[in-house]
């Protein structure tokens, strides 16, 4: 069964901190990568996207991709209340109707 | 655009009763999925559908049923609503070119009583 794992914290980071969030996979033939992030009571919205091993950078978000590993990770810099939400780790592949499978998610508090 | 639209935004079940959940998207997106998010959990698959007339079960499709006669539309049907039901849907679209983002709904939320 494909598995994507995340720590369901929460992660308590202050602000202007560095939030650091990780997520494995078990599925070798996932090809991409999405984290989401979803505020209480809301639907999930795309953060970032990566597909090739190495960083992806947009704004103070930095997905990192490590296949070798099976390993995503998400770097949040200069953490903002505002970025105190769940954040959903998925994987998936072109091959199954592109599918993903999710993770359970990391709760992020970003304190003052 | 109104992007993903669901209907309602929340009810309250019966055991025994059915209904059907409301999922439809102006973006003229080949591929739909349902998602059913339990708390403190992260998405399961109920159904998703690769255009009109063509769908298939996902990870989770018991007790669940879909239809998918038009690009727009891809409603979920409950039948004989049971308290395992009760959980946040989400319906989902993309175009269909590789693996690129999901649009998500506002969601359904049911509670089965």
């Amino acid at each position: 069964q494909k598995e994507v794992e995340q720590n369901s914290g929460p992660l308590s980071v202050p602000e202007g901190a560095i939030a650091s969030l990780n997520c494995t996979y078990s599925d070798r033939g996932s090809q991409s990568f999405f984290w989401y992030r979803q505020y209480s009571g809301k639907s999930p919205e795309l953060i970032m996207s990566i597909y090739s091993n190495g960083d992806k950078e947009d704004g103070r978000f930095t997905a990192q991709l490590n296949k070798a590993s099976q390993y995503v990770s998400l770097l949040i810099r200069d953490s903002q209340p505002s970025d105190s939400a769940t954040y959903l780790c998925a994987g998936g592949n072109t091959g199954t109707a592109s599918k993903l499978t999710f993770g359970t998610g990391t709760r992020l508090q970003v304190t003052l | 655009n109104a992007g993903v639209t669901q209907t309602p935004k929340f009810r309250i079940l019966k055991i025994g009763q059915s209904m059907t959940l409301q999922c439809t998207q102006d973006m003229n997106h080949n591929y739909m999925y349902w998602y059913r998010q339990d708390p403190g959990m992260g998405l399961k698959l109920i159904y998703y559908s690769v255009g009109a007339g063509i769908t298939d079960k996902g990870e989770v499709p018991n007790g669940y049923n879909v239809s998918r006669s038009t690009t727009e539309d891809f409603p979920l049907r409950l039948e004989l609503a049971a308290p395992s039901q009760t959980s946040v849907y989400f319906c989902a679209s993309r175009t269909g070119q590789g693996v690129e983002t999901q649009y998500f709904g506002p969601g359904t939320r049911l509670l089965v009583l």
